[in-house]
C-alpha cells in the first residue's frame, strides 16, 4: 500500500545531540516537505524539494538540513539539537497534477530535547 | 505575503447540528483549495478539496468556494463527537505554489454530546 512513512514516531534526547528524522514515501511523489509544527498553532514549512538532489529552504528559518538522494527518501538532520529545537515534524509529499496539489502527511515525529 | 485566515475557535456544535467553517484568502490568484482535519497529537488528514465556485458534496462534508469574494467554507452535516479536531484550511497559490500550500492556523470544532 503506497504510503508515507516518519520514524521515529517520539523522540526525547539531549542537548548537544545530533539526531536524524527519516521519512519515506512509496507513493513516487516528486516533491517532499518539512513542516513544524508546536502545539495548536499552525504548520510552518522548513524545507522541501522537487525531486533528486532538488533542496529548498522554506518560509521558516531552521537550523535543520535536509538531503534528496532518493525520489522517496528526504531525511532531516539537526547538528546539535537544543531545547528550542522541541516541536512536531510533519513530513509530506505531493505529486502537482496542475493545480491539483494534493499533500499527504506522515504520522509525524514528535521531538523533545532536554 | 499570501495568507489564510481562520477563526482558531473553539467552535462548539451540539451534536447533529451543522457545523460551519470558514477561510479567506488573501491571494486572488489561488487556484485550489483543501481542507484537513487534524486530531490532537495527530498529522493533518486531507478531507475535501475543491477548485470550481459553488459547492461540491462528499457524503457529510460540503465544500463552498466563492473566488470573487475569496472565501471558502467546510460545512459538516449532522456533527459527531468523532468530528472534534482542528480543520486546516489550505490554499494553492497562484504560480503554482512551488513551495507547497499556504495553510491557515486551523479552527478548533468541538461537538457537544
Amino acid at each position: 500500500e503506497a504510503d508515507i512513512y516518519q520514524t521515529p514516531r517520539y523522540l526525547v534526547i539531549g542537548t548537544g545531540k545530533k539526531i536524524t528524522l527519516e521519512c519515506s514515501q512509496t507513493m513516487g511523489h516528486d516533491k517532499m516537505y518539512w513542516y513544524q509544527q508546536d502545539p495548536g498553532m499552525e504548520l510552518h514549512l522548513i524545507h522541501y524539494s522537487y525531486g533528486v538532489n532538488s533542496t529548498e529552504k522554506g518560509d521558516l528559518s531552521s537550523e535543520s538540513t535536509v538531503s534528496r538522494i532518493r525520489t522517496e527518501h528526504f531525511p532531516l538532520t539537526l547538528e546539535s539539537a537544543r531545547p528550542s529545537h522541541t516541536s512536531q515534524y510533519l513530513c509530506a509529499s505531493s505529486r502537482p497534477t496542475g493545480a491539483d496539489e494534493k499533500l499527504f502527511f506522515g504520522s509525524g515525529t514528535q521531538l523533545s530535547v532536554l | 505575503q499570501k495568507e489564510v485566515e481562520q477563526n482558531s475557535g473553539p467552535l462548539s456544535v451540539p451534536e447533529g447540528a451543522i457545523a460551519s467553517l470558514n477561510c479567506t484568502y488573501s491571494d486572488r490568484g489561488s487556484q485550489s483549495f483543501f481542507w484537513y482535519r487534524q486530531y490532537s497529537g495527530k498529522s493533518p488528514e486531507l478531507i475535501m478539496f475543491i477548485y470550481s465556485n459553488g459547492d461540491k458534496e462528499d457524503g457529510r462534508f460540503t465544500a463552498q468556494l466563492n473566488k470573487a469574494s475569496q472565501y471558502v467554507s467546510l460545512l459538516i452535516r449532522d456533527s459527531q463527537p468523532s468530528d472534534s479536531a482542528t480543520y486546516l484550511c489550505a490554499v494553492n497559490p497562484s504560480g503554482g505554489g512551488a513551495d507547497g500550500l499556504t495553510f491557515g492556523k486551523g479552527t478548533h470544532l468541538i461537538i457537544q454530546p
